[in-house]
Order: structure tokens, then sequence, then C-alpha cells
């Protein structure tokens, strides 16, 4: 079965960076794109980014295309998701999220379980 | 960059009742690309619809989702159960991804 599982909690000061994992199993990592969502506390999801683990190609929000770096690992299966320059308001829960096979935007039937990132001087 | 805007903010219903959920893009969603999530505390959300109207694997019937080019419904028919307490986010994909800001539905 398709499984996405992430890294654990994080705490960091403001102005540090944080790199989130997430490990896939149960289907081809090299043949899906791998997006990113971040959820602040109570409030909506927030589309970050995507990394295409074949190419390694990016394609990331304009909120955070100066911030993020999404990168992979084929020979483990897992993509990274690295935030610089942390501020308080980044305090969330980052989600991986299994797209497409074929194009790059799509919805999501496979979510990672998230990772709290909380960012506290 | 099209916007989302689900409404109402919150829907409190009595179990048995029929819930409708609105999602109103700022311009055209090409392809119906509009899907349905739900998501209950602490947990992922959970996809139900894709191509606005096709149920996810697994999804009961009581749900269903319509519309096309800027007015997209989610409903959850007259079987409402207590377990259908969540929030419910609509996605825009296809040219872009963006999501609304959620509806939450509580069973009273």
């Amino acid at each position: 079965q398709v499984q996405l599982v992430q890294s654990g909690t994080e705490v960091k000061k403001p102005g540090a960076s944080v790199k989130v994992s997430c490990k896939a199993s149960g289907y081809t990592f090299t043949g899906y794109y791998l997006h990113w969502v971040r959820q602040a506390p109570g409030q909506g999801l927030e589309w970050m980014g995507l990394i295409n683990p074949n190419s390694g190609g990016t394609n990331y929000a304009n909120n955070f295309h100066d911030r993020v770096t999404m990168t992979r690992d084929t020979s483990i299966s897992t993509a990274y998701m690295e935030l610089s320059r942390l501020k308080s308001d980044d305090t969330a829960v980052y989600y991986c999220a299994r797209g497409n096979s074929d194009f790059w935007s799509g919805y999501y039937a496979y979510w990672g379980q998230g990772t709290l990132v909380t960012v506290s001087s | 960059e099209i916007v989302l805007t689900q409404s109402p903010g919150t829907l409190s219903l009595s179990p048995g009742e029929r819930a409708t959920l609105s999602c109103r893009a700022s311009q055209s969603v090409s392809s119906n690309y509009l899907a349905w999530y739900q998501q209950k505390p602490g947990q992922a959300p959970r996809l139900l619809i894709y191509g606005a109207s096709n149920r996810a694997t697994g999804i009961p019937d009581r749900f269903s989702g319509g519309g096309s080019g800027t007015d997209f419904t989610l409903t959850i028919s007259n079987r409402l159960e207590p377990e259908d307490s969540a929030v419910y986010y609509c996605q825009l994909y296809g040219s872009s991804v963006t999501f609304g800001g959620g509806t939450k539905v509580e069973i009273k």
C-alpha cells in the first residue's frame, strides 16, 4: 500500500532553517510528482510547491520561491523540503502529498502524516 | 491567480440532514479540475472528490460533487452522520494549485 512517512517534530529559532523528509513506499517513487502543503494552527491549507522525483525539477509557489528548496534522494525514495529564514508565522504542520504521474498539478489521494514545525525564540 | 471562496464558514446540522457546501472560483476552472477533501482534527486531509464529481476510492456515495465553471458544490446526502463532523476544503488543480478557506461542518 502507498505510504508517505514524514520526519518528526521540529523546534527552530527565528532565522534558522528546517529540513523535513518524506519517505515513500508502496509505489514507484520516481513515477509521481511529490507536493508539499502546509497548515498553520487553526488555519487552512497552503500549497508550497512540488518536486518531480524523476528529474529533480521543481515548481515553487510564489510565496515561498526565495526560501524553499525541495530535493530528493531516489536511492532511498525520500523527498525533502527545506525552508530557510524561518519566521514565527512559519509555525505549521507540513505535509507531503503524492500528486499525478503525468502532469505537475493534481489532486492528492495520499498524504504524509504531517510534521509540526514550531518557530519560537 | 484564481481564488477559491468557500461558504458557509460553518454549517451546523443534525444527523440525517443534508449538507450543501459551496466553492466559488474567481475565474472559470478548466476541465473541472476541482477536488474536495475532508479533514478531521489532528489528521491529514482525505480526498473525497476529484474532477468536480468523481468519488475517490472508498468514499461512500453519501458524498457527491457537482458544478462547473466557477461554481462547485459538495453535497453530503440526507444521511448525515456524526462522523461527518470535519472541515471540508476545495482545491483547484490544473493550471495552478490553490485551496479554499474551508467549511466547518458540525453535527449537533
